[in-house]
């Protein structure tokens, strides 16, 4: 079936080191969504991207699709204490539109 | 102000009860969904709603029952809780072409 591949599952980095996050998509994807968590509590929508190869920045957060829109990639540059938390990519099933999410990257922030 | 919530926000019961948890928002959103997610796990889509009088069952086999009679309230019915139905249940809703906005969440615990 359907399905939407998140890697890793956990991240540790230094405060100031850069944080990457992977998503593939088994099937190509009309559009890829962005979420984060902070510990507990609930998924808060940071962004969409639609277009093929689309690159999006929101500070230091950067967003890309791929140009085959079957992955897509989170990078936060110069990590804070604030971006601790879990980040989730989610794409429309192709039968019922619906979001098939990934299973989380964890960004965890050394002491 | 628009918003997404959820009551109660915290549950003890014991197994056999009957429970509703309650969903609702004020951003005029068409769509409505249920998830249930462990902690720091993946969200699990266990009933959705495309409007009113449409419900739809997710992914997730579930125990629960939703109704929609209103476009703003989405309510979650367990006809007999069961320890396994511990988890976190979260409401969310969207609108067109927008990403999914969440309630705060319930964490249900059945003894």
């Amino acid at each position: 079936g359907q399905q939407v591949m998140q890697i890793p599952q956990y991240q540790h980095v230094q405060e100031g080191e850069d944080f990457t996050t992977y998503c593939n998509s088994s099937t190509t994807l009309s559009n890829i969504q962005w979420y984060k968590q902070r510990p507990g509590g609930h998924p808060v929508f940071l962004i969409q991207l639609v277009k093929s190869g689309e690159v999006k920045k929101q500070k230091r957060l950067t967003f890309q699709f791929g140009e085959a829109k079957k992955n897509s990639s989170l990078h936060i540059t110069a990590t804070q204490t604030t971006d601790v938390g879990t980040y989730f990519c989610a794409g429309p099933r192709d039968s019922n539109y619906q979001l098939i999410w990934g299973a989380g990257t964890k960004l965890i922030i050394k002491p | 102000e628009a918003d997404i919530y959820q009551t109660p926000r915290y549950l003890v019961i014991g197994t056999g009860k009957k429970i509703t948890l309650e969903c609702s928002q004020t951003m005029g959103h068409d769509k409505m969904y249920w998830y249930q997610q462990d902690p720091g796990m993946e969200l699990h889509l266990i009933h959705y709603s495309y409007g009113v009088n449409s419900t739809e069952k997710g992914d997730l086999s579930s125990e629960s029952t939703v109704s929609r009679i209103r476009t703003e309230h989405f309510p979650l019915t367990l006809e007999s809780a069961r320890p396994s139905h511990t988890s976190q249940y979260l409401c969310a809703s969207s609108g067109r072409d927008r990403g999914q906005f969440f309630g705060p969440g319930t964490r249900l615990t059945v003894l």
